[in-house]
């Protein structure tokens, strides 16, 4: 593994049921983050990681939830997936916290809820 | 409040040079960044700017003003390769970043 990772590419998901788009880096990264981007829309921050063990939540972050239990792994939950959860999702990380550290995204999951 | 506009789109002929805009609001500002991103794949950091001036590396450079809150990113001697959407970001009040829509860069031979 070099950089990070996320798993599924894609997916097609019926409203309703429960998701966990997974993202592992392999750089020690403190801080990682989740994104949606939206076609004609900036990407938004769902939730974010300074550090293993906290998390904190970013401007989207209904219906999402998210775990750092080490400092490799960041996945994303959707509880009860709805339509409007419809996106393209990137996870990213960054060697520091705090929005001044270049942040170094994953090839993203593109997820369908129908 | 926090925000930052770009411009939607913009067409530009090989070889030549265009500026991409980008102002912003924010209450926490700890610098600016630009992205380039891809069709279909992930942003890809391109510059970092922190004090008032002008930044170069190679064929892009990187503007900024804070008392304005204006940055531009400069491509010089365009390529096909270039064509993308590049992404504006700031730091904003929570220490995380807000990011532009992105401005997609159509270049034409």
């Amino acid at each position: 593994i070099a950089g990070i990772t996320q798993a599924p590419t894609s997916q097609i998901l019926a409203a309703g049921r429960r998701m966990t788009l997974r993202c592992t880096q392999d750089m020690r990264h403190n801080a990682m983050y989740w994104y949606r981007q939206d076609l004609g829309l900036g990407l938004r921050l769902i939730h974010y990681s300074n550090t293993a063990g906290t998390t904190g939540k970013g401007e989207v972050p209904d219906g999402y939830s998210v775990s750092r239990a080490n400092t490799d792994d960041f996945p994303l939950t959707l509880a009860s997936a709805v339509p409007s959860q419809t996106s393209v999702y990137f996870c990213a990380s960054s060697e520091l916290a705090g929005g001044s550290d270049t942040q170094y995204f994953g090839p993203g999951t593109r997820l369908t809820v129908l | 409040g926090q925000n930052i506009d770009q411009p939607t789109e913009m067409t530009a002929t090989e070889g030549a040079i265009v500026q991409i805009n980008c102002t912003y609001q924010t209450s926490g500002f700890n610098g600016l960044f630009w992205y380039q991103q891809h069709a279909g794949e992930a942003p890809t950091f391109l510059s970092y700017n922190v004090l008032d001036g002008l930044e170069e590396k190679g064929r892009f450079s990187s503007f900024l003003s804070r008392s304005k809150g204006y940055s531009y990113l400069l491509l010089k001697e365009l390529q096909m390769k270039d064509s993308a959407s590049y992404l504006c970001a700031v730091t904003g009040s929570n220490y995380q970043l807000i990011w532009g829509a992105g401005t997609k860069l159509i270049i034409k031979p």
